[in-house]
């Protein structure tokens, strides 16, 4: 089965609002995580990471919170835009030769303006 | 623009068909992934490929053929395929012997089987 998975499939929020979109990991060994977004007809672009040695990091609007207790990982997307309208998944990288880049089931974010 | 460029962007092609999408990377990476992405679901991991070696195979049936001639370039060659294999299917690259760091994915090639 999936190592990394997503609780909710769809996020709906009014443009403004903060958004969380949520994670969970079963490999308690896990390292390193990523999350990435991906718009419509693109591929997924990388938005943050994180270490395992972590418990927060923060960039432009964006914060990754990491619960290594309860293997949960979130992303929290300040002011919300309607360009921030997107899958967005966790990933990890996970060893087996060499570090191969798992993904979760991906999270729909919608804004309304 | 993410330094990963896949050809075509879009594919029709009948079940009797061969195909070959194409993944170009020059950013220096030397793993490179296939992934498929139908709806609903998570991206899946087909091929992996390090040092231009195929590290990886998820169970992936033999009608998809992977190649890579060189660290810059990964092929998926298409012969027979069902309908059920119409999906996105991406390309990716990263310094594969580094954890920490990300994957560059190309645009992804939306694939059509009639």
């Amino acid at each position: 089965g999936e190592s990394v998975g997503l609780h909710l499939p769809t996020l709906s929020v009014q443009e403004g609002d903060n958004s969380i979109i949520n994670c969970a990991y079963s490999n308690s060994a896990s390292d390193y995580f990523i999350w990435y977004k991906q718009e419509s007809g693109k591929g997924p672009q990388f938005i943050i990471d994180i270490r395992s040695n972590m418990d927060k990091r923060q960039g432009q609007r964006v914060t990754v919170l990491l619960n290594k207790t309860v293997k949960h990982l979130s992303l929290q997307i300040a002011a919300t835009q309607p360009g921030d309208s997107a899958v967005y998944f966790c990933a990890e990288n996970m060893q087996g030769g060499s570090y191969i880049p798992t993904f979760g089931r991906g999270t729909s974010l919608i804004v309304h303006p | 623009e993410t330094g990963v460029t896949q050809t075509p962007r879009h594919l029709v092609m009948g079940m009797t068909n061969k195909k070959s999408l194409k993944c170009e990377q020059h950013l220096g990476h030397n793993a490179m992934y296939w992934y498929k992405q139908s709806a609903k679901k998570p991206l899946e991991l087909m091929f992996v490929y390090s040092l231009e070696e195929r590290v990886e195979n998820n169970s992936v049936p033999s009608r998809f053929s992977p190649e890579c001639p060189n660290s810059s370039h990964l092929f998926l060659h298409l012969h027979t395929l069902q309908p059920e294999d119409s999906a996105l299917y991406l390309c990716a690259s990263r310094q594969g012997s580094t954890l920490n760091t990300e994957a560059f994915f190309g645009q992804g090639t939306r694939l059509t089987v009639v």
